[in-house]
């Protein structure tokens, strides 16, 4: 079965620092993956997704993801925290039949001044 | 730039009552999904369409919920009756494809159920 783990419910970095959220998924067949971002009072909206190509993947507003098969891992990253960056990001992945995805329970991430 | 709506964006109700929510998907895309947020719960998928036949209501409450899509340009979200912890917000989103594409999200609509 389809799930995706985000390590840490909550997660603050400072202003300028960079900025780590985990993801593990498992997957029976050969898994897309996906980062949302949600701002308050808002929708998620994709900030990248890895399709199969390249294994490092580069979404909106300098975030970037690195597909490791072997660790079964899709973690998201980018260099210098912005206090416009403070929001709920949500790990998916594909269903097995490619029909749904599956939504990672989110990270809060906080940036502190 | 074309966006998911979705009507009403907050709905304040008493229990017993019919709750309707409805979503004007991106023109062009052919799959629509319902999930509902909660603090508890999380986001989950309530049911979802391609070509605006339901292809899965299974994290739906079937005795109270139902999903429709009356034409491309409108799909619905019905409780009846509605209860205390249907209390969520309900996004809608679109997409050209099932989950290989990317999915919009509407701005959801907060439901209170008192």
């Amino acid at each position: 079965a389809q799930s995706v783990t985000q390590l840490g419910s909550h997660v603050s970095v400072s202003e300028g620092a960079l900025v780590l959220l985990r993801c593990n998924y498992s997957s029976s067949v050969p898994p897309y993956l996906f980062w949302y971002v949600q701002y308050p009072n808002q929708g998620l909206q994709l900030l990248l997704k890895y399709t199969s190509a390249a294994t490092l993947v580069k979404g909106i507003n300098g975030f970037e993801a690195e597909f490791k098969k072997s660790e079964t891992s899709f973690h998201l990253t980018k260099p210098s925290a912005h206090m416009s960056d403070a929001a709920e990001y949500f790990c998916a992945v594909t269903g097995t039949s490619y029909d749904k995805v599956i939504f990672g329970p989110g990270t809060s991430l906080s940036v502190i001044p | 730039d074309a966006r998911v709506t979705q009507t009403p964006r907050h709905k304040v109700t008493e229990m017993g009552q019919e709750v309707t929510m409805r979503c004007q998907p991106i023109l062009g895309h052919n799959t629509v999904f319902w999930y509902r947020q909660t603090m508890m719960q999380g986001l989950e998928l309530l049911a979802y369409f391609r070509n605006r036949a339901p292809l899965d209501d299974s994290g739906m409450p079937k005795d109270r919920f139902s999903a429709e899509m009356p034409d491309a340009t409108l799909a619905t979200l019905k409780i009846q009756p509605s209860e205390p912890r249907d209390s969520a917000v309900y996004f809608c989103a679109s997409g050209r494809d099932l989950s290989t594409d990317t999915q919009y999200f509407g701005p959801g609509t907060r439901l209170t159920v008192l």
